[in-house]
């Protein structure tokens, strides 16, 4: 059965730490590892990985795929209260464009 | 770019009675669309996979007559929650995917919060 596995469930930091997310998966046939934040509304888009050892960066958020160990891990350095979020992974495979999504990891960022 | 959106954002109806939900791709074209839902502290559930002008593929365990499923245009689904009872109140979210721009991705819209009494 296809699964995508997310550790830690939840974290509780203090604004200026430094967290990383995990993902693991194992599907047939993988294609892409994606990271999406949702807060209190729908996921907003936030990494596409398609190959290993490549980082993707934007800002405090970094992402890199292993398709060897088959996980990513997502890095927020200097946390902010407002990247306090469910953070969701979800991978594709080919022949499908479905995402199948972890259960999210809960991130709160306390003052 | 890529922005998808979904109306209504909150709807509360009487049991029997059925809810349209629209979701619209604003920037971009979406011959494929899809349904989720999602429970509390829960993650989404795809529910089905809507494809412009053909039917709709539901996953198992989804009731294809209790939730209609039309995607007539490529900028436009629509969800039809029918006959609706109290256990169908849930957030509804859907998503479309940018079929000229990178196919994987799916940009989701804001969500709908379904109450039924």
């Amino acid at each position: 059965e296809d699964k995508v596995v997310q550790s830690p469930l939840s974290l509780v930091v203090h604004e200026g730490d430094t967290v990383t997310l995990n993902c693991s998966y194992e599907v047939t046939n993988f294609r892409s590892l994606l990271w999406y934040k949702q807060e209190k509304k729908a996921p907003t888009f936030l990494f596409m990985l398609t190959s290993s050892g490549i980082e993707k960066k934007s800002g405090r958020l970094s992402s890199i795929l292993d398709k060897k160990e088959l996980f990513s891990i997502l890095n927020i350095t200097a946390t902010q209260t407002g990247d306090s979020a469910i953070y969701l992974c979800a991978v594709t495979q080919g022949g499908s464009e479905k995402l199948v999504f972890g259960k999210g990891t809960k991130l709160t960022v306390n003052p | 770019g890529a922005v998808v959106s979904q109306h209504p954002s909150w709807v509360i109806c009487k049991s029997g009675t059925s809810v349209k939900i629209e979701c619209r791709s604003l920037d971009f074209q979406a011959t494929t669309m899809f349904w989720y839902r999602q429970f509390p502290k829960q993650s989404l559930m795809l529910m089905a996979t809507s494809n412009e002008g053909s039917k709709a593929t539901y996953e198992q365990g989804v009731e294809k007559d209790k939730f209609l499923i039309n995607h007539a245009s490529l900028t436009l689904s629509t969800l039809t929650v029918t006959s609706a009872h109290p256990e169908d109140s849930s957030f509804y979210i859907c998503s479309a995917r940018d079929s000229s721009g990178i196919g994987h991705i799916q940009y989701f819209g804001a969500g709908t919060r379904l109450s039924v009494l």
